[in-house]
């Protein structure tokens, strides 16, 4: 088993530019999660997706979007990219039953520059 | 608001030394809090959770409810202990709190 998977590894873009950050988890997972980590800052939540065909937002979402493409899949874009979009993201997915305490399995992130 | 708070950004010891990671919390019901881990080159993974009291890689961290704490304690720190540490507290069904995170130096 991959586990979590993402693509790019890396990517630079220009400001005002477009992308989408694809993550698959091969677990059979319900949950899926989009995160942002920058120095100082931890790990902050942007989006997560409870089961396929929901999503919701967590801590940083403006500026993004995802879409649950099925239970596999979990895609971030960024419509119009800025300069404090630059950051390490990670994917990451968990058994997700309600209340329960299933451990989130991560992707290995992907860095974006923004110039 | 529920927070996590990692008051050191980073933490030197000497390999054979006791080495302390502060984690301190802010949650009004009852808290679930683990301690996840990010070797260099390798991916975020857990480390442990105060729900089952265990001990990983001699790591053990206590819940502390009166100090709303949380910490990680290994009384001899090994030089492949350096790594990044986050504390999180569970937030709702799903969703992780994590602190800002501390980088740990293990000194030969």
């Amino acid at each position: 088993n991959a586990g979590v998977t993402q693509t790019p590894k890396f990517q630079v873009l220009k400001t005002g530019q477009s992308m989408t950050l694809q993550c698959a988890q091969d677990m059979n997972h319900n949950s899926m999660y989009w995160y942002r980590q920058d120095p100082g800052m931890g790990l902050r939540l942007i989006y997560y997706s409870a089961s396929e065909g929901t999503t919701d937002k967590g801590e940083v979402p403006n500026g993004y979007n995802v879409s649950r493409l099925n239970k596999r899949e979990f895609s971030l874009r960024l419509e119009s990219a800025a300069p404090s979009q630059t950051s390490v993201y990670f994917c990451a997915s968990s058994g997700g039953t309600v209340m329960s305490t299933d451990t989130q399995y991560f992707g290995p992130g992907t860095r974006l520059t923004v110039l | 608001a529920q927070r996590v708070t990692q008051p050191e950004k980073l933490l030197s010891v000497f390999k054979g030394a006791p080495v302390e990671l502060k984690c301190n919390y802010s949650y009004s019901g009852s808290p679930e809090l683990f301690w996840y881990v990010q070797y260099s080159r390798q991916r975020l993974q857990l480390l442990l959770r105060h729900i089952s009291r265990e001990s990983i890689k001699g790591f053990t961290a206590d819940l502390n409810k009166g100090e709303t704490s949380f910490h990680l304690k290994k009384p001899f720190a090994q030089e492949e202990d350096s790594a990044m540490y986050y504390c999180a507290l569970r937030q709702g069904a799903q969703k992780l709190v994590f602190g800002q995170g501390t980088r740990l130096t293990i000194n030969p």
